[in-house]
């Protein structure tokens, strides 16, 4: 299996414009998580999704995120407008029900916004 | 909710010497912990992790971990490391709800 892929790898963007961030979990996996990790607060589960259907999304830091995921194979984490404050590193990581709740994790995308 | 504290933030340690990084969880129901190792611009790898039964869990490249309920604490060890040791170690925690929640990390340093 080739795990949990993410992308892209890096992405820098301009204060305004929407980003997306793509992920493909593990086949056969059926919870998905979105995390965001920074210096100043560590890792941050954004949100999660089981069976495709979102579970928690307390997370997300404000209207200006927004996630999707619209099969099992492939989730989507938008920002839109994106913000300097925004510039971290994005990790989609999957599980399976019957995994005993170890997650994959990507390898996560690196966000810059300028 | 549940919440792990991660002791050290920083464990420096020479090579082939033993090492251990302490992790303590809070909460009011049953829970189930991890350890998770990145390695620079990585994502997270699983180590180990204890769902159930024997309190010493021995995970991958020859880390371990003991279960201390009357403690709450879920420390790793390993007994000689290597250079290629040097990562960012991370506990965490859920309570059955697929949800983990992290700790802030330690990382170590292995010198020659």
């Amino acid at each position: 299996d080739a795990g949990v892929i993410q992308s892209p790898r890096h992405e820098v963007t301009e204060m305004g414009q929407e980003v997306t961030l793509r992920c493909k979990p593990i086949s056969g996996h059926d919870y998905l998580f979105w995390y965001r990790q920074t210096m100043m607060r560590g890792l941050e589960l954004l949100i999660y999704f089981n069976n495709n259907v979102p579970i928690d999304d307390s997370g997300m830091p404000e209207d200006r995120f927004s996630a999707k995921m619209p099969n099992a194979s492939f989730s989507t984490l938008k920002i839109q407008p994106s913000e300097p404050r925004d510039s971290a590193v994005y990790f989609c990581a999957s599980s399976a029900t019957s995994g005993g709740y170890g997650y994959t994790f990507g390898s996560g995308t690196r966000l810059t916004v300028v | 909710a549940q919440s792990v504290t991660q002791l050290d933030s920083q464990v420096p340690v020479f090579e082939e010497a033993p090492v251990e990084l302490r992790c303590n969880y809070s909460s009011s129901v049953s829970v189930y912990l991890f350890w998770y190792v990145q390695y620079p611009n990585q994502g997270l790898q699983l180590l180990l992790k204890y769902l159930s039964g024997s309190t010493l869990v021995k995970g991958i490249n020859g880390f371990e971990a003991e279960f201390n309920k009357s403690q709450t604490s879920f420390h790793l060890r390993k007994p000689s490391v290597h250079i290629s040791d040097t990562a960012e170690y991370f506990c965490a925690v859920t309570a059955n709800d697929y949800k983990l929640s992290f700790g802030a990390g330690t990382t170590v340093t292995v010198r020659a």
